[in-house]
């Protein structure tokens, strides 16, 4: 079975300064992973997704996540916070051919002016 | 477009009482699934539906739970007897086709459920 495990339920940076959200997996086979984004009342909306192609991969509002197999990580990166981040984020993985996502607990952001 | 929706977003109801939720997926997206998020976790899957069967009902904890999709669209979750433990948020998600690797889970805002 495949899990998620997501370092620090809470994370809170600076406005501007670098944000790294960290998630590692546990899978017996090559997994998909994601990070998905909620912001309060909202639904989940899909940051990113790591698919078996390029391991680093680029998503929306700036993100970005690297994959690497030996660390078995996929930490979602930003360079520099805006106050628009705040939010929870989570991780997820899925085996190719099963259909359910496994969640991480999740990380919430709080961007510091 | 529309997105996916889901009705009510709120329901308070009392210990014992029958509760139904309803999603109504983006159209033309033929899987459809049910996840549950208790307060300070992550979603956990209950349910997934290609179509109008359940192609895997694995997570659904036990017979209080039970979701229909009778014409493919529109899916409703149903709580016989709840308890509060039950208390959550139910969110749905749909896809096209079921989730291949290019297929995105799309998700609604969700129903926050209280039993009292």
């Amino acid at each position: 079975a495949q899990s998620v495990t997501q370092l620090g339920s809470h994370v809170s940076v600076s406005e501007g300064a670098l944000v790294l959200l960290r998630c590692n997996y546990s899978s017996s086979v090559p997994p998909y992973l994601f990070w998905y984004v909620q912001y309060p009342n909202q639904g989940l909306q899909l940051l990113l997704k790591y698919t078996s192609a390029a391991t680093l991969v680029k998503g929306i509002n700036g993100f970005e996540a690297e994959f690497k197999k030996s660390e078995t990580s996929f930490h979602l990166t930003k360079p520099s916070a805006h106050m628009s981040d705040a939010a929870e984020y989570f991780c997820a993985v899925r085996v190719p051919g099963a259909q359910k996502l496994v969640f991480g607990q999740g990380t919430r952001l709080t961007i510091n002016p | 477009g529309a997105g996916v929706s889901q009705t009510p977003s709120n329901k308070v109801t009392e210990k014992g009482k029958y509760v139904e939720l309803r999603c109504d997926p983006i159209s033309g997206h033929t899987a459809l699934y049910w996840y549950r998020q208790s307060l300070g976790q992550g979603p956990e899957f209950l349910i997934y539906f290609q179509g109008t069967g359940a192609a895997d009902d694995s997570g659904l904890p036990n017979d209080r739970f039970f979701a229909v999709r009778p014409e493919g669209s529109v899916s409703t979750l149903k709580i016989q007897r709840t308890e509060r433990g039950d208390s959550a948020v139910y969110l749905c998600a749909s896809s096209f086709r079921g989730a291949g690797p290019t297929y995105e889970q799309y998700f609604g805002p969700g129903t926050r459920l209280t039993v009292t």
